[in-house]
């Protein structure tokens, strides 16, 4: 049973305008959690991160929102631009322990 | 933000052969290292959890005898895949703890032929 849920696994979105990816999770025990990006053959890059004590983190054009209660969170980015198309993965831990995976989001950026 | 190296980042070995990845962390000491691979369109999957100075802790399904992790020090983990079958063939990517937060390795593309 996946406890880490990303259940669009692609999105297009146009260049400048906002790209919204969503992530589920299924233990409530989680309270640490991180996007990471990833370009083909590459390792993931770390993107942003979010605490169960916070509901809003964000860097740049990168705003991470967590609704505990509905076990959700989501990346926004805005403005999306062609360098953002990758691969976007959302990872749930306790304590920043042992990280569990999405099985990721590939966002493509068309100009 | 911290950096950790993974070597090699793409090695083609035999059937048989055993083939060793390295995952070093340039500038922290990590008592924690992780070991994933990536199937084709799946999500990362933990295989092992490494420990300085202790016996790595696998995940359920991954044979810990072909799997050899090693965690000799505090910036460098191992892992070796003995005696690898074609099966074996997939992209490796170990991270490094620091605080609560992981940095990835740029990950290891192993062909198995």
């Amino acid at each position: 049973d996946q406890q880490v849920k990303q259940n669009s696994p692609s999105l297009s979105v146009q260049e400048g305008r906002i790209s919204i990816l969503n992530c589920d999770y299924t233990n409530s025990m989680f309270d640490y959690f991180l996007w990471y990006k990833k370009y083909p053959a590459e390792g993931p890059t770390f993107l942003i991160s979010i605490s169960s004590i916070k509901d809003k983190n964000e860097d740049g054009r990168f705003t991470v929102f967590l609704n505990k209660s509905a076990k959700h969170l989501s990346l926004h980015i805005v403005p999306s631009q062609p360098g953002d198309s990758a691969v976007y993965f959302c990872a749930a831990s306790r304590y920043g322990q042992n990280f569990v995976f999405g099985p990721g989001t590939r966002l493509s950026v068309l100009p | 933000g911290a950096v950790v190296s993974q070597h090699p980042s793409w090695v083609i070995c035999k059937s048989g052969t055993s083939v060793k990845i390295e995952c070093r962390s340039l500038d922290f000491q990590a008592t924690t290292m992780f070991w994933y691979r990536q199937f084709p369109k799946q999500s990362l999957m933990l295989m092992a959890t490494s420990n300085e100075g202790s016996k790595a802790t696998y995940e359920q399904g991954v044979e810990k005898d072909k799997f050899l992790i090693n965690h000799a020090s505090l910036t460098l983990s191992t892992l070796t895949v003995t005696s690898a079958h074609p099966e074996d063939s997939s992209f490796y990517i170990c991270s490094a703890q620091q605080g609560t937060e992981a940095f990835f390795g740029q990950g290891t593309r192993l062909t198995v032929v």
